[in-house]
């Protein structure tokens, strides 16, 4: 099956400092999509970034991320950090084989002052 | 647009008590999924319905856990003889064809403790 590999729990980050979260994956299927949601403290997840396509960066609200096929990555990154980027962000991927999405295990973001 | 709701937000149950939690996807959606959310596991997939046909339920505790969907505007997910290892947040999410149907809408989930 897939699996989603997010290797910080939680990134501390000072505000206008940059912020990369980092995601890898396996699956055995062709790939359709890729995401990064986020959580607001509270609130439901919701869709930050989606991407399809190898070696092309996606931007929204600040935030990019390029999926690399080569390496089986999705990292997220962001030029200055917000005191309003502070959430829990989710990498996930949805496979051929169905439209479930799998996601990894989260990593909290705080951003200080 | 509501977006998805789901009730209870809150559930307390007393161990070995049935618990179920409701979900009304947004309207048009065809897709509704179900997830649970913990620290430790982040969220794991339990089951979803295209259609209102179960399509996938490969994350379903077998024995006591149960998901419905008898019209297109609800679902149930139904926990028999809950256990403290279930307390979690339980969301639902849907999803409609032509919007790209793997991106997912989640409501805001129901926190479920079982003492």
């Amino acid at each position: 099956g897939d699996s989603v590999t997010q290797t910080e729990g939680l990134v501390t980050v000072t505000e206008g400092l940059p912020v990369k979260l980092n995601c890898t994956y396996q699956t055995t299927y062709l790939t359709i999509a890729f995401f990064w949601y986020v959580q607001y403290l509270n609130e439901a997840p919701q869709v930050l970034l989606r991407s399809s396509t190898d070696n092309k960066r996606t931007e929204h609200q600040g935030f990019h991320a390029t999926l690399h096929k080569s390496s089986s990555s999705f990292h997220l990154q962001k030029s200055s950090a917000q005191l309003s980027d502070s959430a829990l962000y989710y990498c996930a991927l949805t496979n051929s084989a169905g439209n479930k999405l799998t996601f990894g295990i989260g990593t909290r973001v705080l951003v200080r002052p | 647009n509501a977006g998805v709701i789901q009730t209870p937000r809150h559930k307390v149950t007393g161990k070995g008590q049935e618990a179920t939690l409701w979900c009304e996807p947004i309207s048009g959606h065809s897709a509704v999924f179900w997830y649970r959310q913990t620290i430790v596991q982040g969220l794991e997939f339990l089951t979803y319905f295209r259609n209102q046909a179960p399509i996938d339920d490969s994350g379903m505790p077998k024995e006591r856990f149960s998901a419905q969907m008898p019209n297109q505007s609800h679902s149930t997910l139904k926990i028999q003889s809950t256990q403290p290892q279930d307390s979690a947040v339980y969301l639902c999410a849907s999803s409609s064809p032509g919007q790209g149907e793997e991106t997912l809408y989640f409501g805001s989930g129901t926190r479920l403790t079982v003492l």
